[in-house]
């Protein structure tokens, strides 16, 4: 089907811990995948995004994995810091005005 | 530049009423997009526009929901006799659609959020 498949759905970690949220797709078209933090309250905005010509894209703390074959991409969080508490969406797009979303996965950060 | 702006940011309005939610997308952005997020729950699609036309209205939940793109800028989503479940915040997005290959970016706005007494 079109939609993506997000897991897990909550996730707490210690402070300085590492955080993977992983998504599945099954549209071998897609070429666009773009994730999303969303704080209590505030607008959903781009942390990373990677497109289908590379396997790997790193921000500082945030990388973003893909594996085309499998037809997931997972999102990792180094250090984890409280601040990075927020709801986390993966979405896919095959480059048509079409973006699906992912459920999200509540993340939150243990002091 | 500015950001995709929205009004209201709050409106409370009563069952039956009808409501009007406004989308200032990015100056030049010529793709938009309207979605509703239910209290914890995920992005729900409603309709795009590329321009002033819509070619993907199938999200709309109801023939009480419309939306309008006028000048390829500003939109409106209205909301004719409201009812309780209509309660929600409202995103708008906007993106380049440069019509390359790739998806590109959606940036969104700060929602409206909704509520039916």
């Amino acid at each position: 089907g079109e939609n993506v498949e997000q897991h897990p759905s909550t996730l707490s970690v210690q402070e300085g811990d590492s955080a993977v949220i992983k998504c599945t797709y099954s549209d071998s078209a897609s070429n666009y995948f773009p994730w999303y933090k969303q704080e209590l309250g505030k607008r959903p905005q781009l942390i990373i995004d990677i497109r289908s010509n590379v396997g790997e894209k790193k921000d500082q703390r945030i990388a973003v994995t893909l594996n085309k074959t499998a037809k997931h991409f997972s999102l990792h969080i180094t250090e984890t810091q409280p601040e990075d508490s927020a709801v986390y969406f993966c979405a896919r797009t095959s480059g048509t005005y079409k973006y699906i979303f992912g459920t999200g996965t509540r993340l939150k950060v243990l002091a | 530049g500015a950001g995709v702006s929205q009004s209201p940011s709050n409106k409370v309005t009563e069952k039956g009423k009808d409501v009007e939610l406004r989308c200032d997308p990015i100056s030049g952005h010529t793709a938009l997009y309207w979605y509703r997020q239910s209290l914890g729950q995920g992005l729900e699609f409603l309709i795009y526009f590329q321009g002033n036309s819509a070619p993907d209205k199938s999200g709309l939940p109801s023939d009480r929901f419309s939306a309008e793109r006028t000048g390829g800028s500003v939109s409106t989503l209205t909301i004719q006799r409201t009812q309780q479940e209509d309660s929600a915040v409202y995103l708008c997005a906007s993106s380049p659609r440069t019509g390359g290959s790739f998806g590109e970016t959606q940036y969104f706005g700060p929602g409206t959020r909704l509520l039916v007494l």
